[in-house]
């Protein structure tokens, strides 16, 4: 049962334009999210995060938005760089529970020249 | 770098192997998770401890096993080896019990030929 879903694989944005990063999920106990970035042979990297009380929450040119009644969550990148370039991660979990995150199977973004 | 080192980078074992994978959480982090990312998945979440005790399980195999010791560093030991168990396993810590903003390491890298 896969409770974050992530159902772009990938996506390709040129460099200066907006990236759209997408992420569905299906647990209402889930009250925080975050985004993961990760490069080829790395860990992945905590980015920014949104709790269930704000419907957006913005860190430089990285903004994420939340809509609970949809149960989706989107990251935003303005203007998309080439050093963007990496597989995103989005992942939930329930604080209240101490909860491990749950997390998506990953979009790879592209950001062209 | 995250702060968080986990031994080796590489694997390679035959079937049937025992293996151990360590990791050296963040200084001051008492909350050690494991993950396997196998190919093209997403993260899984393996198992979770916060200073020393087990505090969640996530879809992890009988032949898998972690401990966290007094230094806080973990290992997780996988025996019995199969070749669907060839995967990056990674180790992520944070400071409290909830897994937020985890920092994680830069993965082992495991190949059972």
């Amino acid at each position: 049962d896969q409770q974050v879903k992530q159902n772009s694989p990938s996506l390709s944005v040129q460099e200066g334009r907006i990236s759209i990063l997408n992420c569905d999920y299906t647990n209402s106990m889930f009250d925080y999210f975050l985004w993961y970035k990760k490069y080829p042979a790395e860990g992945p990297t905590f980015l920014i995060s949104i709790s269930s009380i704000k419907d957006k929450n913005e860190d430089g040119r990285f903004t994420v938005f939340l809509n609970k009644s949809a149960k989706h969550l989107s990251l935003h990148i303005v203007p998309s760089q080439p050093g963007d370039s990496a597989v995103y991660f989005c992942a939930a979990t329930h604080t209240g529970t101490a909860s491990k995150l749950t997390f998506g199977t990953g979009t790879r973004l592209q950001v062209t020249l | 770098d995250s702060g968080v080192t986990q031994t080796p980078k590489h694997l390679i074992t035959a079937t049937g192997q025992r293996v151990t994978l360590r990791c050296s959480p963040r200084s001051g982090d008492l909350s050690v998770y494991w993950y396997q990312q196998s190919l093209d998945q997403g993260l899984q979440f393996l198992i979770q401890y916060y200073n020393g005790e087990e505090r969640a399980k996530g879809n992890i195999l009988e032949r898998f096993s972690a401990q966290q010791f007094p230094d806080l560093h973990s290992e997780l030991n996988l025996s019995s080896l199969e070749l669907g168990d060839s995967a990056l396993y990674f180790c992520a810590s944070s400071v409290l019990g909830a897994n937020t903003e985890a920092f994680f390491g830069q993965g082992t890298r495991l190949t059972v030929v």
